[in-house]
């Protein structure tokens, strides 16, 4: 079975400059999941897709990133504009249901840096 | 504020050693609760999992933890480290529909 597929796996940037990150989810897998990793931390939900719906999406800054997942399938996460603090490793998890009772499986990650 | 607290930033051994990480949260209610491991150059992955029932789970490399609701505690345990243990390891509890992560214990098994 195919894991998580994140791309690109590094990006370096500078602020201000807009990113853009892909994820392509186990197949069959309804709920795919964006964290945000900063060095030190453990990872931190930005967003939660059931399907192509969104179910929470509280602790993503709107500001500045957005993400989308159109045909229930892939997501993208995109940041505009980048700041300093945004530097992190970016993962991607998707699970077969929901986060309740589920295990959530991890992709590589995408390491972002921003100078 | 609810949150997943780790005891140990960095925990060093020696192989055949007995590892225990803690790991705390404050949600109240009905948790399910998680040990993820990271091995260097590799993703994510789960350790062991509890959702209900015995209390102590298993989970895979011999690895096993306890769940003490008294306590809001999850606790890792290994009898005997390897070197192949060497590791980032995340506690994670899922409350409210949403999975929240402890800052990690870098665990380094000298041989």
């Amino acid at each position: 079975e195919a894991g998580v597929a994140q791309s690109p796996r590094y990006k370096i940037i500078e602020k201000r400059q807009s990113v853009a990150f892909w994820c392509n989810p186990i197949s069959g897998h309804a709920t795919l999941y964006w964290y945000q990793q900063i060095l030190g931390q453990g990872p931190k939900l930005l967003i939660q897709f059931q399907n192509n719906g969104v179910v929470d999406d509280s602790q993503l800054p709107k500001d500045r990133f957005s993400a989308e997942r159109l045909k229930g399938v892939d997501s993208t996460l995109k940041i505009q504009p980048a700041k300093l603090e945004d530097s992190a490793v970016y993962l991607c998890a998707s699970s077969s249901e929901g986060p309740s009772t589920d295990t959530q499986y991890f992709g590589p990650g995408t390491r972002l840096t921003v100078l | 504020a609810q949150s997943v607290s780790q005891h140990n930033h960095h925990v060093i051994l020696s192989e055949a050693a007995s590892l225990e990480l803690g790991c705390n949260y404050s949600y109240g209610g009905t948790v399910n609760l998680f040990w993820y491991v990271q091995y260097p150059g590799q993703h994510l992955q789960l350790l062991l999992k509890y959702f209900s029932g015995d209390p102590l789970v298993k989970g895979i490399k011999g690895f096993e933890a306890e769940f003490i609701k008294s306590k809001f505690s999850f606790n890792l345990r290994k009898p005997s480290v390897q070197w192949s243990d060497t590791a980032e390891y995340f506690c994670a509890v899922n409350a409210y529909y949403k999975l929240s992560f402890g800052a990690g214990t870098t665990v380094t098994v000298r041989a």
